[in-house]
């Protein structure tokens, strides 16, 4: 119940076109739902995040889908570039707890 | 900006020592953590500490311990190295948002290898 299940754990996606990543959790308790982006070399930073009462949040070109009732929510990059190549965590977690559930990751590259 | 450094980032060591990793965040933040990140499994939480002097074990805690005598400060400590845990160690640092979730701000991590 405590887990966050991530994929694909890996993607190639054309330069200009869209990458779609999907998380599924069972715990209808989470109530944060963050996005973390690890270039090589560096640890995993903040990309966006957002809570089960919207069901999409847009920042530039990343935008976040949530869907409640299928316990879902995915990540979009929109005119994907070869600087978005990077590794993707998706994440839960619980109210004030400010520990949280991590998926397993997916590399994403960009094809120029 | 937040800064959270690591004190190597690269480190060989023998199995049977005793490996100290370092992590030192600048924020004045009050949690810390410890991961492992490996391929297709994400990032496992060993420990964390919401206090100095305070920790809790998270989901693989077994080989490790933790020392968090100042704030700022929080080391993972193996006791004897073995060849499964090497890794990819990574520090965390966060402060608690009022009324939110709190946002985990990480070092660039340490490859430790066992041989």
């Amino acid at each position: 119940q405590q887990q966050v299940k991530q994929s694909p754990q890996s993607l190639i996606v054309q330069k200009g076109g869209i990458s779609i990543i999907n998380c599924a959790y069972e715990n209808t308790a989470f109530d944060y739902f963050p996005w973390y982006q690890q270039f090589p070399g560096k640890g995993p930073a903040l990309l966006i995040a957002i809570r089960p009462d919207v069901s999409e949040k847009k920042e530039g070109r990343f935008t976040i889908s949530f869907n409640k009732s299928a316990k879902q929510f995915s990540l979009h990059i929109m005119d994907s570039q070869p600087g978005d190549s990077a590794t993707y965590f998706c994440a839960a977690s619980l109210g004030s707890n400010y520990q949280l559930i991590w998926g397993a990751g997916t590399k994403l590259i960009i094809k120029p | 900006d937040v800064k959270v450094t690591q004190s190597s980032r690269y480190l060989v060591k023998r199995t049977g020592e005793k490996v100290f990793l370092e992590c030192v965040q600048d924020m004045d933040h009050e949690n810390m953590f410890w991961y492992r990140q490996d391929p297709g499994l994400g990032l496992r939480l060993i420990y964390f500490s919401y206090d100095v002097k305070m920790k809790e074990k998270g989901d693989i805690p077994e080989g490790y311990s933790v020392s968090r005598e100042k704030k700022e400060r929080f080391s993972l400590i193996l006791e004897s190295a073995s060849t499964n845990q090497t890794s990819m160690y990574l520090c965390a640092s966060s402060f608690p948002q009022a009324g939110g979730p709190d946002t985990q701000y990480f070092g660039p991590g340490t490859r430790l290898t066992v041989l």
